[in-house]
C-alpha cells in the first residue's frame, strides 16, 4: 500500500515560515491535497491540486509537489495556524484514499 | 451553506454493531461521492471508505482494516449516508467523520462534519 510520511512536529516562530514535508514514492505524479486540524476541530481542506487554495484560505499557504516530496508552506507564520497537518493522495493502484502521518505545527 | 451532520456514535462492546447517519444540506447529495474518515484518540486520520453517486454507480469501496464488516448505504431521497458496522474491535475506537468528496475538488475531502464518537470497550 502506498505510504505518505510526514515530520511528527515543527515548531516555528511568529511571522517566520514553516515548511511542511509530504514523502511518498514518485508523489509529483498525483495530485496533493492538505487539510489543516485545530484541536477538538474537523480537518480544514487548506491546499488542493498540490497548490490551490479554497476559497477563504489566506495566500500565506501555498504549496508544491515534485518528485518525492510535496510541501505545504505558511509564510508570515500566526498564532492561529497552530495545528495538524495531514497531506492526502488517491493512490489509484491501490484504489484508496491515503493521509499522511500528520505533523503537528507549533507556533512559539 | 454544506452542512453535514454526525449522529449514531456510541459505547459498543467488542463484537457488536452499530449504525451511524450523516445528514447533508446545502448541496446537491445526488450528485456528490460521500466518505466516511476516522481519527482514533490521539492519532491520526484514516479513510474508512465511500459510496459513489448513483449516476456513477453507486458502488462502495473499503480500506483493509475495515472491509467485510463495514457497510456504506445512501438514501438521496433525504440526503442521507450510513455507515454499518459490524463485528466491532477495539481498534475501530475514533471519532468518525462524514465528508464529501469531490464537492467542489476532485478526489479531495472538501467538506467535514464536526464527528462522532465511537468507543468499542468491554
Amino acid at each position: 500500500s502506498y505510504v505518505l510520511t510526514q515530520p511528527p512536529s515543527l515548531s516555528v516562530a511568529p511571522g517566520r515560515t514553516a515548511r511542511i514535508s509530504c514523502g511518498g514514492d514518485n508523489i509529483g505524479r498525483k495530485n496533493v491535497h492538505w487539510y489543516q486540524q485545530k484541536p477538538g476541530q474537523a480537518p480544514v481542506l487548506v491546499i488542493y491540486y498540490d497548490s490551490e487554495r479554497p476559497s477563504g484560505i489566506p495566500e500565506r499557504f501555498s504549496g508544491s509537489n515534485s518528485g518525492n516530496t510535496a510541501t505545504l508552506t505558511i509564510s508570515g507564520v500566526e498564532a492561529g495556524d497552530e495545528a495538524d497537518y495531514y497531506c492526502q493522495v488517491w493512490d489509484s493502484s491501490g484504489d484508496q484514499y491515503v493521509f499522511g502521518t500528520g505533523t503537528k505545527v507549533t507556533v512559539l | 451553506e454544506v452542512q453535514l451532520v454526525e449522529s449514531g456514535g456510541g459505547l459498543v462492546k467488542p463484537g457488536g454493531s452499530l449504525r451511524l447517519s450523516c445528514a447533508a444540506s446545502g448541496f446537491t447529495f445526488s450528485n456528490t461521492w460521500m466518505s466516511w474518515v476516522r481519527q482514533a484518540p490521539g492519532k491520526g486520520l484514516e479513510w474508512v471508505g465511500r459510496v459513489k453517486s448513483d449516476i456513477d454507480g453507486g458502488t462502495t469501496d473499503f480500506a483493509a482494516p475495515v472491509k467485510g464488516r463495514f457497510s456504506i448505504s445512501r438514501h438521496d431521497s433525504n440526503s442521507t449516508v450510513y455507515l454499518q458496522m459490524n463485528s466491532l474491535v477495539t481498534e475501530d475506537t475514533a471519532v468518525y467523520y462524514c465528508t464529501t468528496i469531490g464537492l467542489t475538488v476532485s478526489a479531495s475531502f472538501d467538506f467535514w462534519g464536526h464527528g462522532t464518537l465511537v468507543s468499542v470497550s468491554s
